[in-house]
Parts: C-alpha cells; sequence; structure tokens
C-alpha cells in the first residue's frame, strides 16, 4: 500500500488561510470516512487535529478543519499563526488488511 | 491525564532483538486499542501494529512475521517485541490509542537504531 500524496510543503503569510490536501485512493480515502490529520512540531510526538474527516478533539481551535471530496481530503487552516509551523500528516483507514495509511507529510511554513 | 510512556529503545545490531514497552496511566491499555506508529530519522510516520481490546493483533506488512504486540494487563503496559531487526527497522517508535480510526494520545517515543 502506498503513501497517501502530500504537497511537501505550503505556507502563507500570518492571517492568511492555507489548504493541505492528501490524495488516496477508493481503497483508502475514497472508502472510508476515516481520515485523520496530524500536527507534528521538531522532535516532538504527533498531536490530532482532524478525525473522522472533518470532527475536531475537544478544545482544539476551530482555525483548522477538514473535508473530503472523493480520493482527496483536505486540512484547512484559517487565520494562520507562527505557531502552526510545523510538518502535517494525514492518515486514512485503509480496511482490515492494511489497516492505515498515512500521508507523506507536508511542512507548513508561516511567512 | 492520559500519559504514555515509551522505553526500551536504543542500538542492536542488525539479526537482533529488542522489546519496546508504553507504560500507561489515565486509560486502561486492556479496554482501548493500542497502536505502534513509528518514524524514520527524517521520514514520514508508519502504521506498525494494533491490538485490540478483545486481543486481536495485526501488523504492517513489512514487519508481519518479525514483531508482536502484546500487553499485560496488570501493569496496564503496552509491549512491542521487534526481532530480526534490519536498518530498516530504524526508527522514534511511538505508542498510541487508536480512538478507533484515528490516534488520540501518543506517547514522546523511543528510538531504534539498528546498526553495526
Amino acid at each position: 500500500q502506498s503513501a497517501l500524496t502530500q504537497p511537501a510543503s505550503v505556507s502563507g503569510s500570518p492571517g492568511q488561510s492555507i489548504t493541505i490536501s492528501c490524495t488516496g485512493t477508493s481503497s483508502d480515502v475514497g472508502g472510508y470516512n476515516l481520515v485523520s490529520w496530524y500536527q507534528q512540531h521538531p522532535g516532538k510526538a504527533p498531536k490530532l487535529m482532524i478525525y473522522e474527516v472533518y470532527k475536531r478533539p475537544s478544545g482544539l481551535s476551530d482555525r483548522f478543519s477538514g473535508s473530503k471530496s472523493g480520493n482527496t481530503a483536505s486540512l484547512t487552516i484559517s487565520g494562520l499563526q507562527a505557531e502552526d509551523e510545523a510538518d502535517y500528516y494525514c492518515c486514512s483507514y485503509a480496511g482490515s488488511n492494511t489497516f492505515y495509511v498515512f500521508g507523506t507529510g507536508t511542512k507548513v511554513t508561516v511567512l | 491525564e492520559v500519559q504514555l510512556v515509551e522505553s526500551g529503545g536504543g542500538l542492536v545490531q542488525p539479526g537482533g532483538s529488542l522489546r519496546l514497552s508504553c507504560a500507561a496511566s489515565g486509560l486502561t491499555v486492556s479496554s482501548n486499542y493500542m497502536s505502534w506508529v513509528r518514524q524514520a530519522p527524517g521520514k514520514g510516520l508508519e502504521w506498525v501494529s494494533v491490538i485490540y481490546s478483545d486481543g486481536s493483533t495485526y501488523y504492517a506488512d513489512s514487519v508481519k512475521g518479525r514483531f508482536t504486540i502484546s500487553r499485560d494487563n496488570s501493569k496496564n503496559t503496552l509491549y512491542l517485541q521487534m526481532n530480526s531487526l534490519t536498518p530498516e527497522d530504524t526508527a522514534v517508535y511511538y505508542c498510541a490509542r487508536d480512538f478507533p480510526r484515528s490516534f488520540d494520545y501518543w506517547g514522546q517515543g523511543t528510538l531504534v537504531t539498528v546498526s553495526s
């Protein structure tokens, strides 16, 4: 099972909105509403930002939102802030043989 | 507050073995789905294995037959026994609660280096 495809990098100025795409196949992203997104700062553990495509964990900023269309999921960060600078990974459930597939990762830079 | 604390990483020669531990507090390992996820240096995340609350276990193809996930309910601890290690297994290994189908609590990770 190949990794989900994400852009290597995305950048934006403070206050702007950016969107990170995550492209898979009908066997993973397109087949299940079970896409999650993780933020990872250097040297730290990943942090869950979005689950089941669009749901936010309790207490998480509503500046983060998720969506899906066909085989592509997206994470949008609105009102970009300096602390949003990090690596972001998508992940999809891919059935009871493969289980989970992660994305290639996207480095977000706040200009 | 949920805490997951991994230990057991280190330097091991190719072909060697290592057992990782993940001590949990604030959640009951046996009542949850628990996974191991790894990250090679400078690379992305890769799911490794999961153990369900009913004891069922599943593995990524890359580790099937070499790694074994288990738990000790009395110690509230998750384990990953890793055998026949290769340099490609070099990574930070994280334990995480499987929500399920997403990972909401993560440990800080433990580094495994396979090298001669």
